[in-house]
């Protein structure tokens, strides 16, 4: 069984194109994760959910969007997007302060 | 604030050898120290954690890491590498068990 499952795997898409990621976990984690890690293997987090509440902003574009319809699931919407938005965008979950984080394998966007 | 140096971009050992990958932290409060591993096209996967309780922690795969606050240091080792354990890995500081704070990797290659 997949723990943290992001799809799609990899997205090929025009600059100025909308674009989504989905993501669950089926190991009743309270608290999920996007993270982006560029070309140089940078792990950089994005945006953090506890209980379906955004507990983490960093400074990403507005663009970016999460949405946590529920603990098991929170998607990522990206608007408008830019060469520079292509990386692998990895989703996680935990158990809240754990800091033990499960990993999806990734979604793979190059912007075009 | 809180930072992260791994000291080397790669290391390179024979099959058979001990592997050390290092790893300085910068960390205002007592923090939570992790090693994460990253295969090929792969998610990442916690490999051993420190939470304040023994110093030397034992992970998955043979893997140790002390804890050395004098040093501000949490270095990564194994007595004897596996080609398996060809990876990029990541060294992790958290002060609040949620924020994690990545390192930015050191590629590890096993020769035959």
């Amino acid at each position: 069984d997949t723990a943290v499952s992001q799809t799609p795997k990899y997205l090929v898409t025009q600059m100025g194109n909308d674009k989504s990621i989905k993501c669950e976990q089926n190991l009743g984690h309270d608290t999920m994760y996007w993270y982006k890690q560029d070309s140089k293997k940078f792990l950089k987090i994005m945006f953090s959910y506890n209980n379906k509440e955004l507990i983490i902003n960093e400074t990403v574009p507005n663009r970016f969007s999460p949405k946590s319809p529920d603990k098991a699931h929170l998607n990522l919407h990206i608007n408008s997007l830019e060469l520079g938005d292509s990386a692998v965008y990895f989703c996680a979950s935990s158990q809240w302060v754990s800091g033990e984080l499960f990993f999806g394998e990734g979604s793979r966007l190059t912007v075009l | 604030a809180q930072s992260v140096t791994q000291l080397d971009s790669h290391v390179s050992v024979s099959e058979g050898t001990p592997v050390l990958l290092r790893c300085n932290y910068s960390s205002s409060y007592s923090p939570s120290l992790f090693w994460y591993v990253q295969h090929p096209n792969k998610g990442l996967q916690l490999l051993l954690k420190y939470t304040s309780a023994a110093t030397l922690v034992k992970g998955i795969n043979g893997f140790e890491a002390e804890f050395k606050k004098s040093e501000t240091s949490f270095h990564l080792t194994k007595p004897s590498a596996h080609m398996s354990d060809a990876a990029e890995y990541f060294c992790v500081v958290s002060s609040d068990g949620n924020k994690l704070v990545f390192g930015a990797g050191t590629i590890l290659r096993v020769k035959s």
